[in-house]
């Protein structure tokens, strides 16, 4: 079947500083890679669409200056939040799909927390 | 912007009750899909319908779209504990491409 795992689950980093998580897709050809936030009230915010040998989408609020995202192959994205404050606090989730399929396969998040 | 949403925050039901989830949306799609989010999990995918169809079946789910309301339904029966968790409806993204936009999610809750 089709996982999607991310990692690390959970990550606390001091204000001002940077952190990294990954997303590796696994039984399945991941072309594309929805990256959202999840707020505590479980709203969705979408932040970045993947594409592999496309260029990086993303949305309104939401810059590469802040949110660097790499997609290096059909099995592995990762992104991270630089210069994280309070705000970025939330569940990073990552989306992936292959091909022409509908069906985004999610992994369990990556759960950012502010000191 | 919320192009979709679901129209209860929460509902309570009891085991072997039916529990039904609204959604409307606003803009024109392709096909709805509706995800189930447990504690502690990303969301997976239960049903997804096509803006052709007007009702789809999953074992005890059962989701309905009515494209002239923009809205969406998907009922739950024989309700289980284990069905306890949020319930997303999500639409193709405004600007195309291959992202999902979320609903704000309806927490179930399915009591002994």
């Amino acid at each position: 079947g089709a996982l999607v795992y991310q990692y690390p689950r959970r990550t606390i980093c001091k204000s001002g500083t940077s952190m990294r998580m990954e997303c590796q897709a696994v039984g399945f050809q991941a072309t594309s890679v929805a990256w959202y936030r999840q707020s505590p009230q479980k709203t969705f915010e979408l932040i970045a669409l993947s594409t592999v040998n496309s260029a990086i989408k993303y949305e309104q609020n939401f810059t590469q200056e802040k949110f660097p995202i790499s997609h290096p192959n059909l099995s592995f994205s990762s992104m991270t939040v630089l210069n994280a404050y309070l705000e970025d606090r939330g569940l990073y989730l990552c989306g992936a799909r292959q091909g022409g399929q509908n069906t985004l396969y999610f992994g369990a998040g990556t759960r950012l927390s502010v000191l | 912007s919320q192009l979709a949403e679901e129209n209860s925050w929460a509902l309570s039901v009891h085991e072997g009750e039916s529990v039904t989830v609204n959604c409307s949306y606003k803009t024109s799609i392709t096909a709805l899909q509706w995800y189930r989010q447990k504690s502690g999990k990303g969301p997976a995918q239960l049903i997804l319908i096509r803006s052709n169809e007007r009702e789809k079946r999953n074992g005890r789910l059962r989701a309905t779209l009515d494209t002239s309301s923009q809205s969406s339904s998907l009922s739950i029966t024989a309700t289980r504990c284990e069905d306890t968790a949020v319930y997303f409806c999500a639409t193709d993204h405004h600007q195309g491409g291959r992202a999902l936009i979320f609903g704000t999610g309806t927490t179930v809750s399915v009591s002994p």
